[in-house]
């Protein structure tokens, strides 16, 4: 157990449709990152909240937007969803802006109809 | 722009025999490099780092990895195989051209182990 919690573990839903994925750190951890991994395209760097601002940005779709709030987690929000957006959702932190060991969640499976 | 490559998608090797997992890099700055194993319907867990200190760095589960820069190597081994190890192992390098620490991973490789 990584310490790093992340709800829903599986989300089923609708072409078209908006959800929101939930991430918290470690505690005392302020960095927090999101991934996407999927059959194609492997594992991703999405975005990187530090202690409630945007830090690194990578292959991130329009779409899709990520907030971390005053008490450090975070929220990934995907919206007007397509059928190539199924994939795994992870979610990592780490103790600071530049620390290099993240620690992962146990992700959440999105799958879109 | 740092990347990795993963030898071999699939790696089998006999119970109790020598594991070795191929990683190169690709990096205009020294880089930081990660080995991390995902087991089946879990997330990625964190096996080694290495951050420039010792070359040869000692992970969990009796994993190590070598770090040769002339060879822009960093591949995983462990002498004697175990059922337990049958999972996905990562390669990553830490993207240290942003402002942030995002992690760059291979494609993977997936470890099988017979008895």
């Amino acid at each position: 157990d990584s310490g790093v919690t992340q709800t829903p573990k599986h989300l089923i839903t609708a072409t078209g449709q908006r959800v929101t994925l939930r991430c918290s750190p470690r505690s005392g951890d302020l960095s927090v990152y999101w991934y996407q991994q999927s059959l194609d395209q492997g594992l991703q760097f999405l975005i990187q909240y530090y202690n409630g601002e945007e830090r690194a940005k990578g292959n991130i779709l329009e779409r899709f937007s990520a907030q971390q709030f005053p008490d450090l987690h975070s929220e990934l929000n995907l919206s007007s969803l397509e059928l190539g957006d199924s994939a795994l959702y992870f979610c990592a932190s780490s103790v600071g802006e530049l620390t290099y060991e993240q620690y992962f969640g146990p992700g959440t499976r999105l799958t879109v109809t | 722009a740092q990347s990795v490559t993963q030898l071999g998608s699939h790696v089998s090797v006999s119970e109790g025999a020598l594991v070795l997992l191929r990683c190169n890099y690709s990096s205009s700055v020294p880089p930081y490099l990660f080995w991390y194993v995902q087991y089946p319907n879990q997330g990625l867990q964190l096996l080694l780092k290495y951050t420039s200190a010792a070359t040869l760095v000692k992970g969990i589960n009796g994993f190590e990895a070598e770090f040769k820069k002339s060879e822009t190597s960093f591949h995983l081994t462990k002498p004697s195989a175990h059922m337990s190890d049958a999972a996905e192992y990562f390669c990553a390098v830490s993207d240290r051209n942003q402002a942030g620490t995002a992690l760059i991973f291979g494609k993977g490789t997936t470890l099988s182990v017979s008895s």
